[in-house]
């Protein structure tokens, strides 16, 4: 079966600080892997995504994201955080099969960066 | 970019009665919406695959009959939660596949409180 994990349920990071945001995944076949962000309230905005290539995605705000295969792992990054990061993470996978359109969310990484 | 509009964005209603929350891309062609629900400090579960022009595919252990989709056109989806009760308050997000490469575009969401 399909599933993501986000272990942490919350990151503190400084500001100015580089940010991580943990994501492991298990799919069978080819993972299509996303990481959005939710602010209060609102629907979820895309970040990045990886379905194939170079193993370092590049994506909006400043985010990155590493896969690594081996570790079946999808984590975010950024450099250096900013205040305005502060918000709800959520990795999500899709299968690689034909006919499988689902995405599966983890449950989600609060990050909170202080000033 | 490709926006998915939903509405209401919040909605407060008796219990019993029956609440539309209506999903639209605004400028591209949806064949498929899907309808999350979202508890307070939790993931998004998947309630149902909407389709336009044929039924909607409901996920495991959510009521059909209570959760009423339909997707009438190519650029609109409407979820109704019918009989209205307290337990039914969530956060509901629509998304819509907007690219062909996997991208999904999310909905703002909607918060529906029962009293």
């Amino acid at each position: 079966a399909q599933s993501v994990a986000q272990p942490e349920d919350q990151v503190n990071v400084a500001e100015g600080n580089p940010l991580t945001v943990k994501c492991t995944y298990s799919v069978s076949g080819n993972p299509y892997l996303f990481w959005y962000v939710q602010y209060p309230n609102r629907g979820l905005q895309f970040l990045l995504k990886y379905i194939t290539g170079d193993n370092l995605v590049k994506g909006s705000y400043g985010f990155e994201a590493e896969f690594n295969k081996s570790q079946t792992s999808f984590h975010l990054k950024k450099p250096s955080a900013l205040v305005s990061d502060s918000a709800l993470y959520f990795c999500a996978v899709r299968g690689g099969t034909s006919g499988t359109y689902k995405y599966i969310f983890g449950t989600g990484t609060r990050l909170k960066v202080l000033a | 970019g490709a926006v998915v509009s939903q509405h209401p964005s919040w909605v407060i209603c008796k219990s019993g009665t029956s609440v539309k929350i209506e999903c639209r891309s605004l400028d591209f062609q949806a064949t498929t919406m899907f309808w999350y629900r979202q508890f307070p400090k939790q993931s998004l579960m998947l309630m149902a695959t909407s389709n336009e022009g044929s039924k909607a595919t409901y996920e495991q252990g959510v009521e059909k009959d209570k959760f009423l989709i339909n997707h009438a056109s190519l650029t609109l989806s409407t979820l109704t939660v019918t009989s209205a009760h307290p337990e039914d308050s969530s956060f509901y997000i629509c998304s819509a596949r907007s690219q062909p490469n996997y991208g999904y575009t999310f909905g703002s969401g909607t918060r529906l409180t029962v009293v």
